[in-house]
This record gives C-alpha cells, structure tokens and sequence, in this order.
C-alpha cells in the first residue's frame, strides 16, 4: 500500500541535543511538508520542499534544519537551537494535482 | 498572508444531531479547500477537497459547501455518531501559495451516546 511512514512515532530529547524525525513516501509525489502542531491548536509549516535537492522555509524554521536528497525521504533534524521543540510533528506529501497526504505523526518531547 | 479561523473552537453534542462546523479565510483567491480529520494523537485524513469552481462536494453523510467569495466553507455533518468524535481541520490553498495549506485551529468535535 502508498503511504506516508513517519518515525519514530513517539522521541525524547535532551536539553541541547539535536535529534532527527523520519519521513519516507511511496506515493512518488514531488511536493513533501513539515508541519508543527501545539496542543489545541492548528498546524504551522516549518519547511517544504517541491522538488529534490531544493526546499524552503515556512513559517516558522528557526531552530529546524531539512534536507531532500531522495524523492522518497525528507528527513527534519530538531537543533539545540529550536528553544520549545516539545511538539507534534506531522509530515505530508503531495503530488503536483491538488490533495494531501499526511503520515500519523511524532511526538516529540524535551526531557 | 492567509489566516484561518474556525467556528466553534469545541462542540459537544447527542447522538443523531446534525452539525455545521465553519471555516472562514482571509484570502479569497484560493485554489481549493480541504476538509481534514483528525482523530487524537494521529495524523490528519483528508475528508473532501473542493476546487474553487466549485460549490460543495459530498461523501456519504458529510457535506462541505465553498463561498469563495465572502472567504467561507461549511462542513454539515448529518446524523451524527459517536464515531465522528474528532478534530476537523479546514486548509485552503491559496493561488499565490505554490501547494502549501493554512490550517484553521480547529473545531474539536465530541459526539455523545
């Protein structure tokens, strides 16, 4: 089955670690996205990529680092510098018609 | 830059009634809009994309209308069911974004036995 596969599915990070969130599709869609999501509250963008080897920061990137060396993966790495990372962190992809698909998420913690 | 609201921010209701939960944008020059799902610590489903040239779409007891013009969508959910408890999450694209959503805070939905 084409899906989105996101792990781990539940990270803990210590104060001034950096740690690194997967995301892999299947879908061969060009576009992929990483969103943030607070308690009660909507998602923001923290970047995006269209297509490989090129990606962009959304709206809220500081303290986030990305890269797209494969259609298939966007990885995002957590730095020391993202100063509340304790979040729930969804990925999605998209192919260049409309639609969205997202992966069922990680939840990120800073112990 | 496009912002999202959703109305009411949390709803609580019996068995069988029926529901219209509202999303309003700023951007009326959108490209579509999704209506999402999102069931407790999981990822989003999406439920209905309607395209800018359109009214509303439906699939099975959902029903989301688009007034691109006055910046609204409305999702009517028919006959609820304690199986609809959930997060719906409305995302318009707008034209100048290249495929990028804003996402509307939410209307967090419990549907009581």
């Amino acid at each position: 089955d084409g899906g989105i596969t996101q792990s781990p599915k539940y990270l803990f990070r210590k104060e001034g670690q950096n740690v690194t969130l997967s995301c892999e599709q299947n879908l061969n869609h060009d576009a992929m996205y990483w969103y943030r999501q607070d308690p009660g509250q909507g998602l923001r963008l923290i970047y995006y990529s269209q297509i490989v080897n090129d990606f962009q920061k959304g709206d809220i990137a500081e303290g986030y680092s990305v890269s797209r060396e494969k259609k298939e993966s966007f990885p995002l790495t957590v730095t020391s510098a993202q100063k509340n990372p304790t979040a729930f962190y969804l990925c999605a992809s998209s192919p260049r018609a409309p639609g969205y698909t997202f992966g069922s998420g990680t939840r990120l913690t800073v112990v | 830059k496009q912002e999202v609201t959703q109305i009411p921010a949390a709803l609580s209701v019996p068995e069988g009634e029926n529901l219209v939960l509202n999303c309003s944008f700023t951007d009326s020059a959108i490209y579509n809009l999704q209506w999402f799902r999102q069931d407790p610590g999981k990822g989003l489903t999406s439920l209905l994309l309607i395209q800018s040239s359109q009214r509303e779409q439906t699939s099975g007891r959902l029903n989301a209308s688009l007034d691109k013009s006055s910046g609204r969508s409305t999702l009517y959910i028919a006959a609820s069911q304690p199986g609809d408890s959930a997060t719906y999450l409305c995302a318009p694209r707008a034209n100048n974004a290249g495929n990028m959503l804003t996402f509307g805070g939410g209307t967090r939905l419990m549907v009581k036995p």
